[in-house]
């Protein structure tokens, strides 16, 4: 599995977009990027997925770059209830159904 | 459509005794996975389980099993517990063909 490096802890103003960076540097064709999160003592939360192209759902957007090393997963207003631990995660079905989950980026959204 | 729900919530247990935990997918997911959450080592991958069948597992000691039934539910039993083996169980399900998991509340364990 291709690994991820992500920064141990970032912070953000309520209202304001949340740029999460990730870089996959080892990341081989047919893997796809994932985002969950995790608020406090529950179970992780798919956010988005993408494979080569930006993709945009109603929680998040995911900037992949064109060499697919890196990608920014991006809350637009972020809230308090947006503070969690992020998890950036390259898989394919390759492995079968398993996520393997590194440390995250501890958000914290202040007001 | 409701989620993946995960019982017990909560568990104690002491060390040496066994214990079994369930999971009952997303309907129509087919594809139930494990995972084990500590403070020190994180998030982890026990094992995944399609059709009644162990697809994939993680490395972790044959105490850790677990079994799929016909209906897609899944269990997970720890056998001779010890005190590292406390933690937060995840239940995850997906799709066959697809590799975004949903996952449940958890079962937090705590063994004495």
């Amino acid at each position: 599995d291709a690994k991820t490096t992500q920064p141990p802890s970032m912070d953000c103003a309520e209202g304001r977009a949340a740029n999460l960076p990730c870089n996959h540097s080892t990341i081989s064709g047919n893997e796809y990027v994932y985002w969950y999160r995790q608020i406090h003592s529950q179970g992780p939360q798919y956010i988005i997925h993408g494979l080569k192209n930006n993709e945009t759902n109603e929680m998040a957007s995911l900037i992949i770059t064109e060499d697919r090393k890196s990608s920014t997963l991006i809350l637009p207003h972020a809230t308090l209830r947006d503070t969690a631990v992020y998890y950036c995660i390259v898989s394919s079905m390759e492995y079968g159904n398993k996520l393997v989950f590194g440390a995250g980026t501890i958000l914290r959204v202040k007001s | 459509k409701a989620g993946v729900t995960q019982t017990p919530r909560y568990l104690i247990k002491t060390r040496g005794q066994q214990v079994t935990l369930s999971c009952s997918p997303i309907s129509g997911h087919r594809s139930v996975s494990w995972y084990q959450q500590t403070p020190g080592q994180g998030l982890q991958f026990l094992f995944e389980y399609f059709s009644e069948t162990q697809r994939n597992k993680g490395n972790f000691p044959g105490r850790f099993s677990g079994r799929q039934f016909s209906n897609s539910r899944s269990e997970m039993n720890v056998s001779t517990l010890e005190l590292g083996d406390s933690a937060l169980y995840l239940c995850a399900s997906s799709l066959p063909s697809q590799e975004t998991q949903y996952f449940g509340p958890g079962t937090r364990l705590l063994v004495l």
